[in-house]
């Protein structure tokens, strides 16, 4: 079975500029959700998606938006990019969005702000 | 406040040298305790999940523990390709999300 996939793998931006990732999950899961890691504050929630509605969302300011489609892929988008948003972008998928259900994350998106 | 602390953040380890990763938590009502091992520039892997004090996995040279207030990480005589990070993270049922440790990066020298 293949596992989650993200696309792209490296971004490089400017700040001002918007991004758009990607992200398909395992097939047959129908949850995915984002985090954003950087080497001082680890691993942060941004969203959660399951059947295409935002179930929970992390503490990011708006510019930080998401969507989830109906064969399950999702996307999360940034608008006006900082240079402080230069991170590692992942997505998991679980299975539905049982707090008990394992996670499984893609490689990520490493976006550069310049 | 939820928390998850693991500890030490770093450990260097001669091959065959065993040791233990810490996690201690404080969360109302854990739902799973999830370990994870993150290479550099990639995704987290899954290791285990442990859903309640008492319990036990092993995979290869690893064995998850779990307690009511900390899971520990026990490694085994490890080899060289066991370096990297290794991530802790809880869900409750008090919050809806996962939460991550700051991770333990381990070396292990040959």
């Amino acid at each position: 079975k293949a596992g989650v996939t993200q696309t792209p793998r490296y971004l490089i931006k400017t700040r001002g500029q918007q991004v758009t990732l990607s992200c398909s999950p395992i097939s047959g899961h129908r949850s995915v959700s984002w985090y954003q890691q950087t080497p001082g504050q680890g691993l942060q929630f941004l969203f959660e998606y399951f059947s295409e509605t935002q179930r929970n969302k992390g503490n990011f300011p708006g510019r930080f938006s998401g969507r989830q489609f109906s064969n399950s892929r999702s996307e999360m988008n940034v608008s006006t990019l900082e240079l402080g948003d230069s991170a590692l972008y992942l997505c998991a998928s679980s299975l539905t969005a049982s707090s008990t259900d394992t996670q499984y994350f893609g490689p990520g998106t490493r976006l550069t702000v310049l | 406040e939820d928390q998850v602390t693991q500890s030490p953040e770093a450990l260097r380890l001669q091959e065959g040298e065993s040791s233990s990763l810490n996690c201690s938590y404080t969360v109302s009502g854990l739902r799973g305790l999830f370990w994870y091992r993150q290479d550099p520039g990639k995704g987290p892997e899954f290791l285990f999940t442990l859903y309640s004090a008492g319990e036990e996995k092993e995979k290869e040279r690893l064995k998850a523990t779990l307690t009511k207030k900390e899971s520990f990480l026990h490694i085994t005589a490890p080899k060289p390709e066991d370096s990297a990070t290794y991530l802790c993270a809880v869900h409750g049922t008090g919050f809806q999300k996962l939460v991550f440790g700051t991770g333990t990066r381990l070396l292990v020298s040959p």
